[in-house]
């Protein structure tokens, strides 16, 4: 059974600051490895998508990279906003009975102080 | 594109009543849709998988005749739990897919039950 788990649970930083995110999962046959943000009472919003295949992806500020063979991801967010706070979740996707399902981590919650 | 509704948003029932959460995709056409549970600082927590027009799948350890799965067509998944007891206090969010891997998020339910 997939375990994903996100260290550290909560960190503060201050704004611009860079900074990285880390997750970690026991089985490496995952389909996809996503970063999720969400805010407060709200639902999930997709930041990256790497596949298996794939070392790395960008989008903006944000970076996010994978190595199956560790179990590893982080997220990196450059020059960090106070914009940026927010809980991030990771989850790794694997394959079978005809669905792609999510295992979730229990997220890290990012406070970035003005 | 691929925005997924949840309603409603918030609801407060009472202990003993059953509570209808609804999802739909709106502007594509979901063949699975996925409910999931999130209790305070936890992940969320992959409850059952429904393909339009056929049984649920229940992840181990949730109640199949308590948490009823309806998936009737291709927009809309219905998620209602029976005699609500305050235990089953959450965020409920629902995730819709067509035929891939990626899923879309629903905002998500916060259920109190008193």
């Amino acid at each position: 059974k997939q375990e994903v788990t996100q260290i550290p649970a909560a960190l503060s930083v201050p704004e611009g600051e860079n900074l990285v995110l880390n997750c970690s999962f026991t089985d490496s046959a995952i389909y996809n490895l996503q970063w999720f943000r969400q805010d407060p009472g709200k639902g999930l919003t997709s930041l990256l998508l790497i596949q298996s295949s794939q070392r790395e992806q960008t989008s903006g500020r944000l970076n996010a990279s994978l190595d199956k063979s560790s179990g590893r991801s982080t997220l990196y967010i450059a020059a960090s906003q106070p914009g940026d706070s927010a809980t991030y979740l990771c989850a790794a996707t694997r394959s079978g009975a005809g669905s792609y399902q999510l295992t979730f981590g229990k997220g890290t919650k990012l406070s970035v102080i003005p | 594109g691929a925005v997924v509704s949840q309603h409603p948003s918030w609801v407060i029932c009472k202990s003993g009543t059953s509570v209808k959460i609804e999802c739909r995709s709106l502007d594509f056409q979901a063949t699975t849709m996925f409910w999931y549970r999130q209790f305070p600082k936890q992940s969320l927590m992959l409850m059952a998988t429904s393909n339009e027009g056929s049984k649920a799948t229940y992840e181990q350890g949730v109640e199949k005749d308590k948490f009823l799965i309806n998936h009737a067509s291709l927009t809309l998944s219905t998620l209602t739990v029976t005699s609500a007891h305050p235990e089953d206090s959450s965020f409920y969010i629902c995730s819709a897919s067509a035929e891939s891997y990626e899923q879309y998020f629903g905002p998500g339910t916060r259920l109190t039950v008193t």
